[in-house]
């Protein structure tokens, strides 16, 4: 156990409908990053944040995608509209900022769309 | 564009042999590389880290080395346990923190 949460670990939904994915960092943790990760390939990047401030999106993360971290601690991800090619494991990351700081890891949210 | 990739997709390994899991990056900004182990059904976990002023690096069963004249890492793990069955991926750590992983290599151990 890293330190990291992600909840749900697990979401089936029907395509077309939105699902809303939370995590929660290392507490002493203000970088917090969100992946995604298909069978066989490495976790991609989707979205960091610094604190409370989104600082990099990356162009998977197309406009049915939307995260927050409100207060600087936990964060969100949603996704509206949800396509089959939404079908993934979506990691959250949390590290301490510094550059060259590693990065640790929740379970992930496996999300099945139908 | 920006990539780090792996020689071999899979590798299996006698229980108590050696294993050498190699990568290639292509970004010579990247200073920091960092080798994470995934088991099925659960997120990265951190193995070892190297930055790009070093050569090699030990930690406990498992060593890392970086030679940045080819792009090259590899992760050595001593004395393979069935433990250590699972995907393993090399990431490289870009300018602005963004940290990139490559495809990963699958270890199977043979007890």
């Amino acid at each position: 156990d890293t330190g990291v949460s992600q909840d749900p670990r697990h979401k089936i939904t029907k395509r077309g409908q939105n699902v809303t994915f939370r995590c929660d960092p290392i507490s002493e943790h203000n970088r917090l990053y969100w992946y995604r990760q298909t069978l066989g390939q490495g976790p991609e990047f989707l979205t960091y944040f610094q604190n409370e401030a989104q600082l990099e999106k990356s162009r998977l993360l197309s406009d049915r995608f939307s995260a927050e971290r409100p207060k600087g601690s936990f964060s969100t991800l949603e996704i509206q509209r949800t396509e089959q090619g939404d079908s993934a494991m979506y990691l959250c990351a949390s590290s301490s900022g510094q550059r060259g700081e590693t990065q640790y890891f929740g379970p992930g949210t496996r999300l099945l769309v139908l | 564009g920006e990539s780090v990739g792996l020689h071999l997709p899979t590798l299996s390994v006698q229980e108590g042999d050696n294993s050498i899991i190699n990568c290639a990056y292509s970004n010579s900004a990247s200073d920091y590389f960092i080798w994470y182990k995934q088991e099925s059904g659960k997120g990265p976990q951190f193995i070892i880290d190297i930055r790009s002023n070093m050569d090699k690096r030990q930690g406990q069963r498992v060593t890392v080395l970086l030679n940045k004249t080819v792009k090259h890492l590899s992760l050595q793990i001593a004395a393979t346990q069935p433990g250590d069955s699972a995907v393993y991926f090399c990431a490289e750590n870009i300018p602005l923190g963004k940290v990139i992983f490559g495809p990963g290599t699958s270890l199977s151990v043979i007890p």
